[in-house]
Formats: structure tokens, C-alpha cells, sequence
């Protein structure tokens, strides 16, 4: 059963357009939530995080957004760069430092 | 910031043998480490919880004895794939708390193990 769900695989954007990735979670008692970038051959790297008492949190580009009533969030990265390619990874957690992760989406920022 | 270092990064190993990977915290002291394996096009799946001092938490369907795990520092864990098999190729990824970021991690580079 996968707690956190990245239906997408992939997407492609335009340099300089708005990026918008999403995750899907299923368990209502997970109170926190990251975002992680990586690239092939490397480990993950943290992008942003968001509390689950509020429902956005902006870094610069990017954004992170929270639905809890619809047990969703996403992640805005404006504007994308071709630096932006990699896959997202988004992760939750239930009050421990034990994570469940999504599959992933691959983002293609095209020059 | 925190600073994990994993070595190998890639290794490639014959059929039977032992494979030994290394996670260091580089700056800082590191009491819990995680590891993790990624098959391709798939999550990371979190396979154990090293507690420097005492034994690891194997998550469940993870053979103790073929993956051991040694965390006999405060700076050093180490993950043994045991009599390794072509289906424990993979992606594994060692991973320490953040200390700067609340609930965040911080991971190594990972380690490619293909086994032949």
C-alpha cells in the first residue's frame, strides 16, 4: 500500500515557466512533509518542507503547498530553470524521523 | 551545513561474495542513521534504522542476516550486503538527521551495487 503517491512520472516545462509537481497521501496523522531533489547517481538532496499547521511555505522559487483536507500537496518552483532537472521525490512523516517517500517525478526544464 | 559522506559509490561484485558500505557524518555526530534502497523507477524504501551502540531496526522484509548493519561510532555505519545475488543489485543510500533542518535528512551520495 503506498502511503505517498507521485502519480506523475514526469514532466516537462519551458524555462521560465511555473513547475507544478504533486503527491497524494493517504495517512491523515502525517504532520510533516518534504520535498528532496536528486539527480542520477546521487543522493537526495533537501529542497523545502511544510508542517502540517500550515498550508504554504515559500524559499525563494520554490513554494510548497497543503491541502489537508485533501490529503495533498505540491510543490511550485517559479521559474523553472534547466538547473531545476531532476526527479522530486516528495516524503511525509508521522512525528519520527522515519519517512515515507513517493516514487518520484522526474522534471525536464527545457531550454 | 551537515555534511554525509558514503563510499563506495559504485561497485560491482561477483555472485556469493560480501559487499561492505560506508557512511560517514563528516561535521557532525550522528547517533541514528538510515538506510535506504532504490530499485529503478521506484521510491526510496527506507531498510533500517542504525543506532550507533546497539543493534539496528530492520524494517519489515528486510533479512537481518543478509544486510548487516554496524554502527560502532558516532560518526561511522556501515551496511554488509551478505552472499550478495544479481536481485540485491540496486541503489542504496545511507542517510543521518539534519540537525539544521527540523524532521530533515541528510543523505550520502548513495552507492551503486550491481551484482554479476
Amino acid at each position: 500500500d503506498q502511503q505517498v503517491k507521485q502519480n506523475s512520472p514526469s514532466l516537462s516545462v519551458q524555462e521560465g515557466r511555473i513547475s507544478i509537481l504533486n503527491c497524494d497521501y493517504t495517512n491523515s496523522m502525517f504532520d510533516y512533509f518534504l520535498w528532496y531533489k536528486k539527480y542520477p547517481a546521487e543522493g537526495p538532496t533537501f529542497l523545502i518542507s511544510i508542517s502540517s499547521i500550515k498550508d504554504k511555505n515559500e524559499d525563494g522559487r520554490f513554494t510548497v503547498f497543503l491541502n489537508k483536507s485533501a490529503k495533498h500537496l505540491s510543490l511550485h518552483i517559479v521559474p523553472s530553470q534547466p538547473g531545476d532537472s531532476a526527479v522530486y521525490f516528495c516524503a511525509a512523516t508521522q512525528g519520527t524521523y522515519k519517512y515515507i517517500f513517493g516514487t518520484g517525478t522526474r522534471l525536464k526544464v527545457l531550454a | 551545513g551537515a555534511v554525509v559522506s558514503q563510499h563506495p559509490s559504485w561497485v560491482i561484485c561477483k555472485s556469493g561474495t560480501s559487499v561492505k558500505i560506508e557512511c560517514r557524518s563528516l561535521d557532525f555526530q550522528a547517533t541514528t542513521m538510515f538506510w535506504y534502497r532504490q530499485f529503478p523507477k521506484q521510491s526510496l524504501m527506507l531498510m533500517a534504522t542504525s543506532n550507533e551502540g546497539s543493534k539496528a531496526t530492520y524494517e519489515q522484509g528486510v533479512e537481518k542476516d543478509k544486510f548487516l548493519i554496524n554502527h560502532a561510532s558516532l560518526t561511522l555505519s556501515t551496511l554488509t550486503v551478505t552472499s550478495a545475488h544479481p536481485e540485491d543489485s540496486s541503489f542504496y543510500i545511507c542517510s543521518a538527521r539534519d540537525r539544521d533542518t527540523v524532521y530533515g535528512y541528510t543523505f550520502g551520495s548513495g552507492t551503486r551495487l550491481t551484482v554479476v
